[in-house]
């Protein structure tokens, strides 16, 4: 199983609601990551987890949670969000978090309204 | 600071070649390869770990110069379903990750 899952696909929510995003992989990857992307720009790196403790948030602002309940599964709760935060959330994995490939979910299309 | 890639934007006809080139300003620990079609996610193509490596995937081929700081990425014989978006990712520290700017590739019948 080489696959990343994510869910939903699709996520229209309020700036006042409270959502979450989840992403699952069951390829024994030890490291995960979270990544936002905005149409026809690269992904940002939001969060890295390694052996499920975060080891890098890049400066995202706390109405971004992320959490890493066991080792295949990556969450990233939201609340308050503003209409700038509207775009693609990209979840991924790779065997270890240094010097290996990185395999991505098809990623959660959130618009805030 | 972001990798800058070049060119931005290509077209090709079926069966022409492409390079692609990725420049940090930064010391590179690894250089990682994606294609993203329109509306789909990233797909892993290769990584290059060492200086002056190279590697080969098909007909898509990558060098990496790790006192250049720079990598290329060659396409060979081009098909449609090389289309899409490519970026390279760099590694500049410690679970550090970053993307290129992206060169968008078009292939025409």
């Amino acid at each position: 199983d080489t696959e990343v899952t994510q869910t939903p696909k699709h996520l229209v929510m309020g700036m006042t609601n409270k959502k979450s995003l989840k992403c699952e992989q069951h390829m024994g990857h030890r490291a995960m990551y979270w990544y936002k992307q905005k149409a026809k720009k690269p992904p940002e790196l939001m969060f890295v987890y390694s052996y499920e403790k975060l080891s890098i948030n890049e400066s995202v602002p706390s109405r971004f949670s992320p959490e890493c309940p066991n080792s295949s599964l990556l969450n990233l709760h939201l609340h308050a969000l503003q209409p700038e935060d509207s775009a693609l959330y990209l979840c991924a994995s790779s065997l270890r978090a240094q010097g290996r490939e990185q395999y991505f979910g098809p990623g959660t299309r959130l618009t805030v309204t | 600071q972001q990798p800058v890639q070049s060119p931005q934007a290509v077209i090709l006809r079926e069966g022409e070649d492409a390079v692609i080139n990725c420049s940090s300003s930064k010391a590179l620990y690894s250089v990682h390869w994606y294609r993203q079609k329109h509306g789909e996610a990233p797909v892993f193509l290769m990584i290059l770990l060492k200086g002056g490596e190279q590697k080969g995937h098909e007909k898509i081929s990558a060098s990496f110069n790790e006192k250049k700081q720079q990598s290329s990425l060659y396409l060979t014989a081009s098909q449609l379903s090389y289309s899409g978006t490519y970026f390279c990712g760099t590694e500049t520290g410690t679970y550090k990750y970053i993307f290129g700017t992206g060169t968008r590739l078009k292939v025409l019948a």
